[in-house]
């Protein structure tokens, strides 16, 4: 069974400039999401899809990040403009559905911003 | 406020010897708990989850864990350390009802030869 895969694995962009990544989950997960992880930080959710709706973006700074799952399947998340702050690991995550604990991770991007 | 707790950031053992990685956790309930393992440039993978029942639970890798509710805590725990063991540790939980889960900030082992 391939895993979740996530492109680039690294990025470095300059401040005020706009980046997406990419997530394709495992297939026939219903749920995904977005994290963000500072270093020395653990990793924090950005945003929960249920198939190609929202379930919580609480925590998206929505000024800035968006993100989509338009057909219900692979994600996208945009940082525009970004900021030094944004520096992180963002890893894309995915589960059966809402009510499976069991959430099977990509390897991230890692995200400089200069 | 809803939080976990990983008072060790980092750790060193020796191989072959045992480890214990400790994790507190403050919820109004009582909620699922799960220990996730990072390896460099990686993503993290399940090493073992409580819901409820047996506090002590089995996991890959020789993991166990037990969960003691008098004192909020889910301590990993193995009894002999190998050397690819070594790797970056997240203590999570998620409320019984939902799967919004928080982690801890981690725990960093080291494994010395």
């Amino acid at each position: 069974e391939a895993g979740v895969a996530q492109s680039p694995r690294y990025k470095i962009i300059e401040k005020r400039q706009s980046v997406a990544f990419w997530c394709n989950p495992i297939s026939g997960h219903a749920t995904l999401y977005w994290y963000q992880q500072i270093l020395g930080q653990g990793p924090k959710l950005l945003i929960q899809f249920q198939n190609n709706g929202v379930v919580d973006d609480s925590q998206l700074p929505k000024d800035r990040f968006s993100a989509e799952r338009l057909k219900g399947v692979d994600s996208t998340l945009k940082i525009q403009p970004a900021k030094l702050e944004d520096s992180a690991v963002y890893l894309c995550a995915s589960s059966l559905g809402l009510k499976d604990y069991e959430q099977y991770f990509g390897p991230g991007t890692r995200l400089t911003v200069t | 406020a809803q939080s976990v707790t990983q008072p060790d950031i980092h750790i060193t053992v020796s191989e072959g010897a045992s480890l214990e990685l400790r994790c507190n956790y403050s919820y109004g309930a009582t909620p699922y708990l799960f220990w996730y393992v990072q390896s460099p440039g990686q993503g993290l993978q399940l090493l073992l989850k409580y819901f409820s029942g047996d506090t002590l639970v089995q996991g890959i890798k020789g993991f166990e864990a037990e969960f003691k509710r008098s004192q909020s805590s889910f301590n990993l725990r193995k009894p002999s350390v190998h050397w690819s063991d070594a790797a970056e540790y997240f203590c999570a939980v998620a409320p019984y009802n939902n799967n919004d889960m928080r982690f801890g900030a981690g725990t960093r082992l080291t494994v010395k030869p």
